[in-house]
């Protein structure tokens, strides 16, 4: 049973535009909610992250929502540039526990 | 951001043998590492938890004899796939975590032929 539902599966967007990632959880003991980026035959890298005392954080063009009431965490990409064609996951873990819940990923590919 | 290392980056063996996976927090005051398992195209499989000095904590349906796990020290972990068969082949990912968050290592392709 997973945890955290990611959708969508892969999305193709053009350089320029914004892709959306959309994240929901069921556990309200979460209390962490990291994005991590993956390029094919890598291990994932840390990319932004933030808590629930937090609606939104911005890191250059990376930009997490958080709606604590929806259960649902979103991330978006301004300004998709093809470097960032990539895998991300999302992913969730309680205070009380430092092992992640993970999404199933999203397979992003910025089209030039 | 922290550095974790693994080493080797891709390991190739026979049916049969025994491959040790090492992975090395580099900079990063972790109190607890992970194991995962990665299939093509799929999300981070969990396999177990170590802290150091005690006995790693596996998920369900990992065999534990098959997937020996060391913590000998804070910044090291090993992870020992036993009488490898073609079916373990795999991308095997490390990770050092805290209280505040958790870092990936580059990963291991291993392929058992």
């Amino acid at each position: 049973q997973q945890q955290v539902k990611q959708s969508p599966q892969s999305l193709i967007v053009q350089k320029g535009g914004i892709s959306i990632i959309n994240c929901a959880y069921e556990n309200t003991a979460f209390d962490y909610f990291p994005w991590y980026q993956q390029f094919p035959g890598k291990g994932p890298a840390l990319l932004i992250a933030i808590r629930p005392d937090v609606s939104e954080k911005k890191e250059g063009r990376f930009t997490i929502s958080f709606n604590k009431s929806a259960k649902q965490f979103s991330l978006h990409i301004m300004d998709s540039q093809p470097g960032d064609s990539a895998t991300y996951f999302c992913a969730a873990r309680p205070s009380n526990d430092y092992k992640l819940s993970f999404g199933a990923g999203t397979t992003v590919t910025v089209r030039a | 951001g922290a550095v974790v290392s693994q080493h080797p980056s891709r390991v190739i063996c026979k049916s049969g043998t025994s491959v040790k996976i090492e992975c090395r927090s580099l900079d990063f005051q972790a109190t607890t590492m992970f194991w995962y398992r990665q299939f093509p195209k799929k999300s981070l499989m969990l396999m177990a938890t170590s802290n150091e000095g005690s006995k790693a904590t596996y998920e369900q349906g990992v065999e534990k004899d098959k997937f020996l796990i060391n913590h000998a020290s804070l910044t090291l972990s090993t992870l020992t796939v036993t009488s490898a068969h073609p079916e373990d082949s795999s991308f095997y990912i490390c990770s050092a975590g805290n209280q505040e968050t958790q870092y990936f290592g580059p990963g291991t392709r291993l392929l058992v032929l």
